[in-house]
């Protein structure tokens, strides 16, 4: 089976750096994706990673650590309309989302 | 243009009922998703179609049935509605398989009183 792991919230100031952290277990790896869902929205797609290293993305960018199952989203330069869910999903045999991250960025 | 969208954006209806969510694409992607979230935000994928085909079936209940007339449009059908079917249902669709960015609908709110 497949199973991931992301802290369930995380707060910081704007301008501030943070960083979201997955774990997963699975199966058949492919890649790992990074997913924002504001509240009463739909999810959108940020970045993927389907080998070891760091993808920037403007101020978003992500990594991944294959033989660490392990993989982060780093946003910098925090924003008030950063604040919503993240969710980490794995590529495997089937396609699996993170339980996700609510970031609340305060003033 | 809309990219993916869903009807309708609100669904109430009581148990037992037959209810449908039409989604439809204009994006020419080969690949089509259901997915459902529930009331604390998990997301989970319950279908999958790559050129009309189903190519992935997660354990849901035979109640739930897609369709796809053609490529770039995925129904959901559900029968006999029960209190737990009560989420937000997401149609995607993406160019290839599940490492392809996946493009979501707005959603649908389903509410089975």
């Amino acid at each position: 089976g497949q199973s991931l792991e992301q802290p369930s919230e995380v707060t910081a100031v704007e301008g501030a750096i943070v960083q979201i952290n997955c774990t997963y277990q699975t199966s058949g790896f492919y890649g790992l994706s990074w997913y924002q869902q504001h509240d009463g929205g739909a999810p959108t797609f940020l970045s993927y990673n389907g080998l070891d290293g760091l993808e920037e993305t403007g101020r978003f960018s992500s990594f991944l650590s294959r033989s660490d199952s392990y993989g982060y989203l780093l946003l910098q330069e925090l924003q008030m309309k950063d604040s919503a869910s993240y969710f980490c999903a794995v590529s495997g045999q089937n396609f699996v989302f993170g339980p996700g991250t609510r970031l609340s960025v305060l003033p | 243009d809309t990219a993916v969208s869903q009807t309708p954006k609100y669904l109430v209806t009581q148990m037992g009922n037959d209810k449908s969510i039409k989604c439809e694409q204009n994006l020419g992607h080969d690949t089509m998703y259901w997915y459902k979230q529930d009331s604390k935000k998990f997301l989970k994928i319950m279908f999958s179609y790559n050129n009309k085909e189903l190519i992935i079936n997660e354990t849901v209940p035979n109640r739930f049935s897609p369709k796809s007339p053609d490529k770039a449009h995925l129904n959901l059908h559900i029968n006999s509605l029960e209190l737990g079917d009560s989420a937000v249902y997401f149609c995607a669709s993406s160019l290839g398989g599940f490492s392809y960015e996946q493009y979501f609908g707005p959603g649908t709110r389903l509410t089975v009183t």
